[in-house]
């Protein structure tokens, strides 16, 4: 089966960091582009980064670009989030996504929440 | 303020068809593919169309798209309760090398 699995969200206080793990299985991951998308609670779909299958091209949105990293590890099927200096705004529901040669967001996880707040 | 505008919210009675719009511009809508996702209460999204009109497996035919400029439609016919979400429509933006969704709209199938 197909399928993304998100993990390293949680409580976290204004200005601090945390790392989001997405593991992939039933494909083979080092042939796909990835994605980062979150949804505040209530509110729409966000994208906030992308990274290609090698890794070597990585955009970011307006929103989180010089505060998160994303990265990959093809070896161990794993997609990452580093988010530093966070914000109330930062709070949300993060997915990664798998996406296909056409940006079509194809495979979702389930999603892990991280909450900003003091 | 989402780079892709969608109505907030649209009805209709089951059995019905509805419609739903999604306009956005030659850097976005006008040179990419789009795609719609479906969006079910307290679930993740779901890819419902690919490449402007392309169903995945397991998406039934009453679920259509279609794009013509700079602006994209998703359809659904012979509505169902069951069809009550939210719908997102995506593209990529390549003057902002950036990923960029409409704000959702909400199906009520009343």
């Amino acid at each position: 089966e197909v399928q993304l699995v998100e993990s390293g969200g949680g409580l976290v206080q204004p200005g601090g960091s945390l790392r989001l793990s997405c593991t992939a299985s039933g494909f083979t991951f080092r042939s796909y582009e990835m994605n980062w998308v979150r949804q505040a609670p209530g509110k729409g779909l966000e994208w906030i980064s992308y990274i290609d299958s090698s890794g070597n091209t990585i955009y970011y949105a307006d929103s989180v670009r010089g505060r998160f990293t994303i990265s990959r590890d093809n070896a161990k099927n794993s997609l990452y989030l580093q988010m530093n200096s966070l914000r109330a705004e930062d709070t949300a529901v993060y997915y990664c996504t798998r996406t296909t040669a056409d940006y079509d967001f194809d495979i979702w996880g389930q999603g892990t929440m991280v909450t900003v707040s003091s | 303020q989402s780079v892709l505008t969608q109505p907030p919210s649209v009805s209709a009675a089951p059995g019905q068809k509805v419609t739903i719009s999604c306009s956005g511009s030659s850097s976005n809508i006008g040179n990419n593919y789009v795609s719609w996702y479906q969006q079910l209460p307290g679930t993740a999204p779901k890819l419902l169309i690919y490449d402007n009109n392309k169903r995945p497996s397991g998406i039934p035919d009453r679920f259509s798209g279609s794009k013509s400029g700079t602006s994209a439609t998703l359809g659904i016919t012979g509505l169902q309760t069951g069809d009550e979400a939210d719908y997102y429509c995506g593209t990529w933006d390549s003057s902002r090398s950036a990923g960029v969704f409409g704000g959702g709209t909400k199906l009520t199938v009343l």
